[in-house]
């Protein structure tokens, strides 16, 4: 089983609203990321956790906050975003940090207005 | 034929074709490849690797060359079939330290009936 499942599947807020994604793999995978893809270009990292640790933070601006809550859970705070913010954020999973094939979930489709 | 477009290169085969799908990649500490397929609305899903020790490796339809000497690596797919349509990425890592996952461009296959 390679699955690595997000919700909400769609989410459309303004730019004062506060939401969740939310991301789970059951696979005993110890490193978990977090992606941004617009149309048409290939997924850039946002975070990586290596085991529940954030090791990575590739300079994304506050408004989104990451957490891991143990090793199977991974979520992504949103507040106060901007519209250039719509994206498909994507998460995955690897046995170990960085040098491991990644597994990604099908993602959140996200507008903001 | 192959074509480029403003954002994504794109080949169009018809049905039963072989596909060849290329990428360079820039880094020569670069030792590890895997090739993604992301359809559309989906997350991208993993399709076949190889380690920089080989020069090719198939999988069911797929092939993966890789040539260290000019830093390029190719997708092979027998027999290509409408499924086969996707973006197809290639990624790169480096097998040290904290390096990253970096993504290629991305090429969109269209197969033709």
């Amino acid at each position: 089983d390679t699955e690595v499942t997000q919700t909400p599947k769609h989410l459309v807020m303004g730019m004062t609203n506060k939401k969740s994604l939310k991301c789970e793999q059951h696979m005993g995978h110890r490193a978990m990321y977090w992606y941004k893809q617009k149309a048409k270009k290939p997924p850039e990292l946002m975070f990586v956790y290596s085991y529940e640790k954030l090791s990575i933070n590739e300079s994304v601006p506050s408004r989104f906050s990451p957490e891991c809550p143990n090793s199977s859970l991974l979520n992504l705070h949103l507040h106060a975003l901007q519209p250039e913010d719509s994206a498909l954020y994507l998460c995955a999973s690897s046995l170990v940090p960085h040098q491991e094939t990644q597994y990604f979930g099908p993602g959140t489709r996200l507008l903001v207005l | 034929g192959e074509s480029v477009g403003l954002h994504l290169p794109t080949l169009s085969v018809q049905e039963g074709d072989n596909s060849i799908i290329n990428c360079a990649y820039s880094n020569s500490a670069s030792d590890y490849f895997i090739w993604y397929k992301q359809e559309s609305g989906k997350g991208p899903q993993f399709i076949i690797d190889i380690r920089s020790n080989m020069d090719k490796r198939q999988g069911q339809r797929v092939t993966v060359l890789l040539n260290k000497t000019v830093k390029h690596l190719s997708l092979q797919i027998a027999a290509t079939q409408p499924g086969d349509s996707a973006v197809y990425f290639c990624a790169e890592i480096v097998n040290s330290g904290y390096s990253t996952l970096t993504f290629g461009k991305g090429t969109m296959l269209l197969v033709s009936p």
